[in-house]
């Protein structure tokens, strides 16, 4: 299979620290890492796409000063919320592309909350 | 931009009918992948159904078929013999084949499966 495992699976910070996400293929090489966002009963919105060894690329609208993205290997990939406040808290979602069937594989999501 | 619409944001069948949830998108790209994602209570999503825009045959994988229309731009999906276990969001996504990185997912259907 393509297994791709997400953690943590639940968070809960205070307004104004640090929150790191981590994203692993277990089993492939990613060629590409996306990270979505998730509001309740809501639809996933692409926040950005990562290659490894290079910047990753944000869609419009999301802060990259906010939302780091590191792509260390092409098996790992990181969102870290940076000076988290409560509007940050969701749901997110991270999947990574093994490359040739144009599908995405799924991590299980980690939910952020932010007191 | 790419956009897909989902015009149906909740459905219901009966156990063992059948149900079709509608799904279009607006593009000027001629080559792209289409896909249907079923999301459950556990939020993990899960590929459901695949489509490659230049195949003309529609997709079928055992109970879950689609209707892909290119011209109409419309990627429909039936479910047939519905189970209890299909009750789920399901997300119609967009992947464009000359921008991998460009991967678009409709608002979503809840589907109730009613015993």
């Amino acid at each position: 299979g393509a297994v791709v495992s997400q953690h943590p699976s639940w968070v809960i910070c205070k307004s104004g620290t640090s929150v790191k996400i981590e994203c692993r293929s277990l089993d492939f090489q990613a060629t590409t890492m996306f990270w979505y966002r998730q509001f309740p009963k809501q639809s996933l919105m692409l926040m950005a796409t990562s290659n490894e060894g290079s910047k990753a690329t944000y869609e419009q609208g999301v802060e990259k000063d906010k939302f780091l993205i590191n792509h260390a290997s092409l098996t790992l990939s990181t969102l870290t919320v940076t000076s988290a406040h409560p509007e940050d808290s969701s749901f997110y979602i991270c999947s990574a592309d093994r490359g040739g069937s144009g599908e995405l594989f799924f991590g299980e999501g980690s939910r952020l909350t932010v007191l | 931009a790419q956009t897909v619409t989902q015009s149906q944001p909740e459905m219901s069948v009966q156990e063992a009918e059948t149900v079709t949830l509608s799904c279009t998108y607006d593009t000027s790209e001629s080559d792209y992948y289409l896909f249907w994602y079923k999301q459950p209570p556990s939020r993990q999503m899960i590929l459901v159904i695949r489509q490659e825009a230049y195949k003309q045959q529609n997709a079928t994988e055992n109970r879950f078929s689609v209707n892909f229309q290119k011209a109409a731009k419309s990627f429909s999906l039936k479910i047939s013999d519905s189970q209890l276990g299909d009750a789920a969001m399901y997300f119609c996504a967009y992947r464009s084949a000359m921008n991998f990185n460009k991967f678009y997912f409709g608002s979503g259907t809840k589907l109730n499966v009613k015993p």
